[in-house]
Parts: C-alpha cells; structure tokens; sequence
C-alpha cells in the first residue's frame, strides 16, 4: 500500500464550479499535512498547511480526519487559473529521522 | 530568507555516461534535504532524504547514489545512465517534521 494515495483525476470542472480532492495516508504517526500546487513542468509549491481544526484560505478549505487517515481540499467558485496538479504532502517520522512524501496528485482542469 | 539552489535546469546524456546534479541551500541550517524524481505525467518519488552530513536514506533501490558532503549540499549521482532514468529530479529541503518542504526549481534529465 502507498504510504499518500490520491484521487487519480483528471478533474474537468466548469469555472465556479466547486472541487474535492482526497487523500488517505497508512501511517498513523504522520505529523503534519500539507497540500501543494504544480503547475505543468514547474516545482511543487505549498498551497496550504492543513490543521487537525481544519483551515480555510479565501476559496480553499483543507480538512484532516486523523481517525481515518484522511486529508481533503475543497476549492470553491474554481478560476481558470487553479488549473495545476494537487499534491497530497505527509511529514512522517522514520528510522532515518524524517521524511516528506507526496502523494502522486490530482490534474485539475478548469475550464471556460 | 531561505532559497535553495539546483542545477542544471536541463541535462541530455547519454545512455551509459555518469550523472552528477548539485543542490544547495542556503540561509539556514542543518535542514532536511531530499532529492525527488518525477516522470512525464506522474506524481513525486521520494528517492533519497538526509538529515545531516553523511546521512542518507535510499526509499527504492535504483541506479542512482546520493550524498551530502557538506550541511547545506545535497549531491544525486550515477556511474552509468539508464534510459529509465529520464525524468524530472527536484530537490527540496525542510527545517523539521512539521514544517514544510521547499523546492528548488528542478532537473529535467533526458538519458538518450
């Protein structure tokens, strides 16, 4: 089993329209959740953190369930410009120290 | 502040030939450091991380090596290029397991 798995996408959504994605993680003693954008042939940049309270970021929403394991982004009223691949990101502890692993992303498509 | 730096931004090599791509950060210290691969169309595989000098751990046995020679310098290597390892090499580096991971701008390796 992957350590992050996301939904697989591709997402095709009209402007406006509002976007879920989900990611589940195996490890229960990850320590911290993130979300980050890629546009297509660019680095990975942090969106946004995601706090055991849940947080919110103008348009987007991030949830975590850490009895389920499960991290969620919610982008609402979607621009043309949110078009980009999603990462699911886990900081987890391990024999080496710690590591950072991103789940394989989910392409958005929005379009006109 | 904080950047990290990488290079080449482009590599074509052929099949066979050694690979040495350098990342280094600067404006901080002792920071967890990774190198990543991505293939056209996929998501982030983490391929090695350290936590200091000398320090590495390998996620996936493969053709590549790593090391970190210095604080603040992260070193991916190969003696002999597989057409498998084209892709896309982004290295990264984190202050500690809650904090998130930064990037640098990345290696697109073309092994011909």
């Amino acid at each position: 089993r992957k350590e992050v798995e996301q939904d697989p996408g591709p997402f095709n959504v009209p402007e406006g329209a509002t976007v879920a994605f989900n990611c589940t993680y195996s490890n229960s003693a990850s320590q911290s959740f993130f979300w980050y954008r890629q546009d297509c042939r660019k680095e990975p940049k942090l969106l946004m953190s995601v706090y055991s309270s849940g947080n919110e970021d103008g348009r987007f929403t991030a949830q975590l369930n850490r009895a389920s394991q499960y991290i969620s982004l919610l982008i609402r009223d979607s621009k043309l410009s949110d078009s980009a691949t999603y990462l699911c990101v886990v900081n987890m502890e391990d024999t080496g120290g710690f590591k950072t692993i991103f789940g394989a992303g989910t392409r958005l498509f929005v379009k006109a | 502040s904080q950047t990290i730096h990488q290079w080449p931004a482009t590599l074509v090599q052929p099949v066979g030939s050694p690979l040495s791509l350098e990342c280094t950060v600067e404006g901080t210290s002792n920071p967890n450091l990774y190198w990543y691969r991505q293939a056209a169309g996929r998501g982030l595989q983490l391929l090695f991380y350290s936590v200091g000098i000398g320090q590495i751990s390998s996620e996936v046995p493969q053709n590549l090596s790593a090391s970190r020679p210095q604080d603040r310098q992260f070193i991916l290597s190969s003696k002999k290029l597989l057409l498998s390892d084209s892709g896309f090499y982004l290295c990264a580096w984190s202050g500690y397991i809650r904090a998130e991971a930064f990037f640098g701008q990345g290696t697109r390796l073309t092994v011909v």
